[in-house]
C-alpha cells in the first residue's frame, strides 16, 4: 500500500548528540515536509521541499537539517544546536498543486532528550 | 500570512448529539481550507476540504464542514457524535503563494458516553 514511513517510532537522546529521522514515502510526491507538534501548539513547519535537491526553511528551522536527494527520502536531523527538542515529529507528503494539495502524514516519531 | 484561528481547546459532547468544532481563517485571495483528524501517538489523517463550488463540504466517517465566507469561518460538524470521535482535530489553511498549510492549534473532543 503507498503511504509515508517515518522511523524510529521512538528514539531517546542524550544531550549534545545529533540524531536523523528517517521519512520514505511512495506516493510519488514532489513535495515534503516536516512538522513539530508540542502539546497545545498545533504543528509548526520545520522544513519542506518541493522538488528533488531543493528544501526551503520552516518557521522554526534554527537546529535542524534535511537533504532531499532523492525524491522518495526527506530525513530530518535534529542537531546538537537545537535547544529543546523534545517532541513529537512528523513527516508529510503532497501532489505540488495549489488546488488539490492535502497532506498525508506519516505516524510520527518521538524524540525524548534525556 | 494565512492563518486559522481555533478558539477552543476542548469541547465536550454527550455521545449522540451534535459535535462542531469551529475555525475562522484570515486569507488574501481564496481559501484553500482543510480538516484533519489525529488519535493519540499517531499521524494526522485527512477528513475534508474546501477548494472552490459548495459551501456544504462533506468528509470522512460522517464528517462535514461548512464554509461562510461573510463569517470567515469553516466550521467542522458532525450530526451524532461518537465516542471514537474523541480525537485532536486541526484546521488549516493553504497559503497559494507558497503552497504551505499554517495548521491551527487543535481542539480536543471529547464525547461522553
Amino acid at each position: 500500500d503507498g503511504g509515508i514511513t517515518q522511523s524510529p517510532k521512538y528514539l531517546f537522546r542524550k544531550e549534545g548528540q545529533n540524531v536523523t529521522l528517517s521519512c520514505e514515502q511512495n506516493l510519488n510526491h514532489d513535495a515534503m515536509y516536516w512538522y513539530r507538534q508540542d502539546p497545545g501548539q498545533g504543528l509548526r513547519l520545520i522544513y519542506y521541499s518541493q522538488i528533488v535537491n531543493d528544501f526551503q526553511k520552516g518557521d522554526i528551522a534554527e537546529g535542524y537539517s534535511v537533504s532531499r536527494e532523492k525524491k522518495e527520502s526527506f530525513p530530518l536531523t535534529v542537531t546538537s544546536a537545537q535547544k529543546n527538542p523534545t517532541a513529537f515529529y512528523l513527516c508529510a507528503s503532497s501532489i505540488d498543486r495549489p488546488d488539490t494539495g492535502e497532506l498525508f502524514f506519516g505516524e510520527g516519531s518521538r524524540l525524548t532528550v534525556l | 500570512a494565512q492563518s486559522v484561528a481555533q478558539p477552543e481547546d476542548q469541547v465536550n459532547v454527550a455521545e449522540g448529539n451534535p459535535l462542531t468544532v469551529k475555525c475562522t481563517y484570515s486569507v488574501s485571495g481564496n481559501p484553500y481550507l482543510f480538516w484533519y483528524v489525529q488519535y493519540p501517538n499517531r499521524g494526522l489523517q485527512f477528513l475534508l476540504k474546501y477548494i472552490t463550488g459548495d459551501n456544504l463540504v462533506k468528509g470522512s466517517y460522517g464528517f462535514e464542514a461548512e464554509f461562510n465566507k461573510s463569517q470567515t469561518s469553516f466550521h467542522l460538524k458532525k450530526p451524532s457524535a461518537l465516542v471514537s470521535d474523541s480525537a485532536l482535530y486541526f484546521c488549516a489553511v493553504r497559503d497559494t503563494w507558497n503552497n504551505r498549510l499554517a495548521f491551527g492549534k487543535g481542539n480536543q473532543v471529547v464525547v461522553i458516553p
